[in-house]
């Protein structure tokens, strides 16, 4: 079982549009990470998040990306003017606090922008 | 940019030991050897973790050669259900890092 809960599972936008992409984790850990996969390509990192601020990004997220835990509790990814090529599996991932706790993957949301 | 070498591809007989290399002879001290893996195109799922001892837990063991330059995961009695793409990672722990994934063993398990 995943302990991360993503959704949608699926989502299908036209290009230009905004969407965000929600993950909710069962526990109340302090990081967080996106990741994305696009077909048939390798898993790549994107964005890890602690204590409400960004840690790390990757070239990969530009200014059409943006994290934030508005909540406390659901964590989300948008992407404000999607591209045909921000098509993929994007997989939310969060960690414990002790130095090798693993990460933890949902079973992600699939987006679709035509 | 992944610091380990593992081959493309491997077969396994159902029921028999998958024993899956990994070779990452850059590894730093301070390095962990993760290993995960993928079915269909689900979330990547965590296997097993270990520095230099060998690990094992109810998935897998992992076995870390004494110099750490290599290492291998083994799934003990190979299920059809453990066809997945396995990811052998090295990864800093100074806080809490980020995993860079390859490209990984493609396992397909014969019945």
């Amino acid at each position: 079982e995943p302990e991360v809960t993503q959704t949608p599972s699926h989502q299908v936008t036209q290009m230009g549009q905004e969407v965000i992409l929600r993950c909710v984790p069962i526990s109340n850990h302090l990081y967080f990470y996106w990741y994305r996969q696009i077909l048939g390509q390798k898993v790549e990192f994107l964005v890890s998040f602690y204590n409400n601020e960004i840690s790390e990004k990757s070239e990969i997220f530009d200014d059409q990306f943006s994290v934030e835990r508005p909540d406390g509790s659901n964590f989300t990814l948008k992407i404000r003017s999607t591209k045909l090529e921000d098509s993929a599996m994007y997989f939310c991932a969060r960690a414990g606090t002790t130095r090798d706790s693993p990460l933890h993957f949902g079973n992600g949301t699939r987006l679709t922008v035509t | 940019d992944a610091k380990t070498t593992q081959p493309p591809s491997m077969d396994c007989a159902e029921g028999r030991a998958a024993n899956l290399p990994c070779n990452h002879s850059t590894i730093s001290g301070n390095e962990y050897v993760y290993w995960y893996r993928q079915i269909h195109s689900q979330g990547p799922q965590y296997i097993i973790h270990g520095l230099k001892n060998n690990e094992t837990n109810e998935m897998a063991s992992l076995i870390i050669t004494e110099d750490r330059k290599s290492s291998t995961l083994i799934l003990p009695h190979a299920t059809l259900r453990d066809t997945a793409v396995y990811y052998c990672i090295v990864r800093d722990n100074f806080g809490n890092e980020k995993l860079t994934f390859g490209t990984g063993t493609r396992l397909t398990i014969i019945p």
